[in-house]
């Protein structure tokens, strides 16, 4: 089993303030995702990142890859209510994908 | 619109039933997994199915089996359900190339073993 670890593990902030989730890991992934889980639902895809060093944005949230394709990072601007949600992180090693354990975001109005 | 539809939002089932979860795609995906999500564990994977009548078992196979008698549908057996099974499971599907489309996910089953 390949490990990512997530930080923060919580967050609350409030409406309008930045913040930046991390995942890292000591393996190498040949590509990295990151998914939206919403209370009661299953996980949404919002990015693949496939490059070291790749930065891809999408609308508020920007995400990047680290250069030795072992950790990534999301960082969201203006952060607002609809944002708020567990944030996982997934690297592709080998036949499977591997999760973090996620970062729940809480958004205050 | 496409989707992964599990049969159950909500179950609850004795100590030593058999349970099944059904869980359907309907995007022609080849690969189909299923996972148990805790709270501070993260999504593990239990069986995947890279095409029918195909099973690899994933990190934690024990206490489960799963068949996928066709390409869409690819179902989670609980041989005896027992409490520390009591968690929300997830089924996914991806096309082979998964590294560019990711995970689709299905809404989940809660299951309670009592």
């Amino acid at each position: 089993t390949q490990l990512l670890e997530q930080s923060p593990q919580f967050l609350s902030i409030q409406e309008g303030e930045n913040l930046t989730v991390y995942c890292n890991s000591s393996s190498v992934f040949s590509s990295l995702q990151w998914y939206r889980q919403e209370p009661g639902e299953g996980p949404v895809l919002l990015v693949t990142v496939v490059t070291g060093g790749e930065v891809k944005k999408l609308k508020r949230l920007t995400f990047q890859f680290g250069d030795a394709r072992k950790d990534s990072s999301l960082h969201i601007t203006a952060a607002q209510p609809g944002d708020t949600g567990l944030y996982l992180c997934a690297g592709e090693g080998g036949n499977q994908f591997y999760f973090g354990t996620g970062t729940s975001l809480t958004v205050i109005p | 619109d496409v989707k992964v539809t599990q049969s159950s939002r909500y179950l609850v089932k004795r100590t030593g039933e058999k349970v099944f979860l059904e869980c359907v795609q309907d995007m022609d995906h080849e690969n189909m997994f299923w996972y148990r999500q805790d709270p501070g564990l993260g999504l593990r994977l239990i069986y995947f199915s890279y095409d029918v009548k195909m099973k690899e078992k994933g990190d934690i196979p024990e206490g489960y089996s799963v068949s996928r008698e066709k390409k869409e549908r690819f179902s989670l057996i609980l041989e005896s359900a027992s409490t520390n099974q009591t968690s929300m499971y997830l089924c996914a599907s991806s096309p082979s190339d998964r590294g560019n489309y990711g995970y689709t996910f299905g809404s989940g089953t809660r299951l309670t073993v009592v």
